[in-house]
């Protein structure tokens, strides 16, 4: 059965630092993947998203996620962390017959001003 | 294109009542979701329809839970009988399978949060 794991519950960074949210899927076979935000009293917004070709892909707002095969993998990164980006970050697969999502159980991240 | 539209945004409700929600996904978007989300989890996935087709549904949606979507344009999602586990954001998302590179991303709504006294 489809999984997703978030290994960090909650996340504190200074802004302007670095930031890897890390996301473990399972899945038997290829997985669409991708990484939504929640901002308080907001909807998810697609941030990124990996189906298939370049491992590394580029998403809005700076974010950048790497899918490693080998281990079961697609973390997210930021070089540089702003204040508004404090959210709840979901990471989440998809089948690739149709359209039903799996999210794993996010990771709240605080920016120190 | 307003994106996915969510009626009401905020339902309070006394246990035993019936409730129902509203979804308007965006326009020609052929596929149609609602999720659960309880605090400090991720959505779960409810049901999803392809224009008025209900495809599957989940073991979460219990026989109280109900969904239609008869135009294949917006969609309801009514719960009878509410009781306090039903307290959560139900949240709508849509996409549209017309194009490769739209397929399989979800737009979604704001939600509705519930609260059952």
């Amino acid at each position: 059965a489809q999984s997703v794991t978030q290994p960090d519950i909650h996340i504190t960074v200074s802004e302007g630092a670095s930031l890897e949210l890390r996301c473990n899927y399972s899945y038997g076979a290829t997985p669409y993947l991708f990484w939504y935000v929640q901002s308080p009293g907001q909807g998810l917004q697609l941030l990124l998203k990996y189906f298939s070709g370049d491992t590394l892909v580029q998403g809005i707002k700076g974010f950048e996620a790497e899918f490693k095969r080998s281990q079961s993998s697609f973390n997210l990164r930021k070089p540089s962390v702003h204040w508004s980006d404090a959210a709840e970050y979901f990471c989440a697969v998809g089948a690739s017959s149709y359209d039903k999502v799996i999210f794993g159980p996010g990771t709240s991240l605080s920016v120190i001003p | 294109d307003t994106g996915v539209s969510q009626d009401p945004r905020h339902k309070i409700t006394k246990r035993g009542q019936n409730v129902t929600f509203r979804c308007d996904p965006i326009s020609e978007h052929n596929r149609l979701y609602w999720y659960r989300q309880t605090l400090g989890q991720g959505p779960e996935f409810l049901t999803y329809f392809q224009n008025e087709a209900q495809l599957e549904k989940s073991r979460l949606l219990s026989d109280r839970f109900s969904a239609e979507r008869p135009k294949g344009s917006f969609s309801t999602l009514e719960i009878q009988r509410t009781e306090q586990g039903d307290s959560a954001m139900y949240l709508c998302a849509s996409s549209s399978t017309r194009t490769e590179l739209a397929k399989n991303i979800q737009y979604f709504g704001a939600g509705t949060r519930l609260s059952v006294l």
